[in-house]
């Protein structure tokens, strides 16, 4: 099946400085794809829609200058957590749909600790 | 608003017998449902699906069973097998759209 690849798949960083997040389609493109954040015993929750070519979509609550995201091309799409602090900390995992409507396949996902 | 529900944190089946995974939704537009199977520090990856179209849908030991009058899904796993010990998703979409509504997820533990 399709796979959907995330680097770096964790990541430690100081409070105030900025994190990207890569989420590659590998043998697929992707004009969207998505982003969620999972809390720990939480559910996943969608945070954006990556869109590539223009802006992304973010859901409700969501702060855009905060979320970066930056759908670069058919296969790549960036999460920037800017100015991160403790309470980002979270696994963040994208998404992108396949050729079925009902298709998604996840990227393995990446943990950020925000010290 | 939580529009799609797990309210069963975690789950243990004794290994060879069913494992029944409840799922409940508020939003009478979503007509897609799906369920995820998630490890520990891994994305989640799909198991199985139902259209709003129908009412059952069967893929080798796992059967998803849709009510849509009580807005209730379910995932019947038999047998169950020590390797299904995952936190199970169910998700649910509106017609012509990707974005996904997620569950808080259910734990199940077979144990062997």
């Amino acid at each position: 099946g399709a796979v959907v690849s995330q680097h770096p798949s964790r990541v430690i960083c100081k409070s105030g400085t900025s994190v990207k997040i890569e989420c590659r389609s590998l043998d697929f493109q992707a004009t969207t794809m998505f982003w969620y954040r999972q809390f720990p015993k939480k559910s996943l929750m969608l945070m954006a829609t990556s869109n590539e070519g223009s802006k992304a979509t973010y859901e409700q609550g969501v702060e855009k200058d905060k979320f970066l995201i930056n759908h670069a091309s058919l296969t790549l799409s960036t999460l920037t957590v800017t100015s991160a602090h403790p309470e980002d900390s979270s696994f963040y995992i994208c998404s992108a749909p396949g050729d079925q409507t009902y298709e998604q396949y996840f990227g393995p996902g990446t943990r950020l600790t925000v010290t | 608003d939580q529009q799609v529900k797990q309210n069963s944190p975690s789950l243990s089946v004794q290994e060879g017998r069913i494992s029944i995974l409840n799922c409940d939704y508020t939003n009478s537009m979503f007509d897609y449902f799906l369920w995820y199977k998630k490890y520990p520090a891994e994305g989640p990856t799909f198991l199985i699906s139902i259209s709003s179209i129908k009412d059952k849908n069967e893929d080798g030991r796992f059967t998803v069973f849709l009510n849509k009058s009580a807005k209730h899904l379910s995932l019947h796993i038999v047998p169950s097998q020590p390797g299904d010990s995952a936190v199970y998703f169910c998700a649910a979409s509106a017609r012509g759209t990707y974005k996904y509504i997620f569950g808080t997820g259910t734990r199940l533990k077979v144990l062997a």
